[in-house]
């Protein structure tokens, strides 16, 4: 079955900074992936999606990068703000189209 | 245009007893997905509606059950309740499978 993982648990970084989460996944070759970000207490918010035919995209402070040689995704936050402090969520659609398997998620907190 | 919204917020049920948690997806979308989201966990997928019908399903058992209605809202029905079904339960609409879903707040059930 799919397995997708998110190898950080927590992130903690100073303000100002990159913040690099990391996601492999396995037994797949997902046609996009998506990140969310989610707020405790709060349903996921959708943040980017990358085809499997694109190697990077950005959003403002957001960059997402995704290797499907290594099975790999990176999302980077550049100058990074303590409003940033959330859980990350990475996400593929799974072989029969129809479901998001998510990983764990990263906690990342900004410290000012 | 209005985003995706479930009811209630918060529920507290007895062991053994049934469970229906409500979803209007937003304007526009005729996809709807369950998913249960346990502490410190990510999502895990429950079942997708497509136009009334169900359209996948995950590793859920029978007792979980749902349905959709022409205007694309939907119920998430659970029977027998168990103490592990305690858990945050999120809606996501979507226009289509490869797209990105839009998450509600969340109904948090607790089951004494």
């Amino acid at each position: 079955s799919q397995k997708i993982e998110q190898n950080s648990e927590a992130l903690n970084i100073q303000e100002g900074k990159t913040a690099t989460l990391t996601c492999n996944y396995t037994n797949y070759s997902p046609a996009y992936l998506q990140w969310y970000r989610q707020d405790p207490g709060r349903g996921p918010v959708f943040l980017l999606l990358i085809r499997e035919n694109e190697k990077e995209k950005r959003k403002e402070r957001l960059k997402v990068t995704f290797d499907t040689t290594l099975k790999q995704s990176l999302f980077h936050i550049t100058a990074s703000q303590p409003a940033d402090s959330a859980t990350y969520l990475c996400a593929l659609l799974n072989q029969a189209g129809t479901a998001l398997i998510f990983g764990k998620g990263t906690t990342l907190s900004v410290s000012s | 245009e209005t985003g995706v919204t479930q009811s209630p917020t918060h529920l507290i049920k007895t062991r053994g007893q049934q469970v229906t948690l409500r979803c209007s997806s937003q304007s526009g979308h005729n996809t709807v997905s369950w998913y249960q989201q346990a502490l410190g966990q990510g999502p895990q997928f429950i079942f997708q509606y497509y136009r009334e019908e169900e359209n996948g399903r995950g590793n859920f058992p029978p007792r979980f059950s749902g349905l959709q209605f022409p205007n694309y809202s939907s119920e998430l029905n659970v029977n027998a309740l168990e103490l592990d079904d305690s858990a945050l339960y999120l809606c996501a609409s979507s226009s289509g499978t490869y797209t990105e879903a839009f998450f509600g707040q969340g109904t948090r059930l607790t089951v004494v």
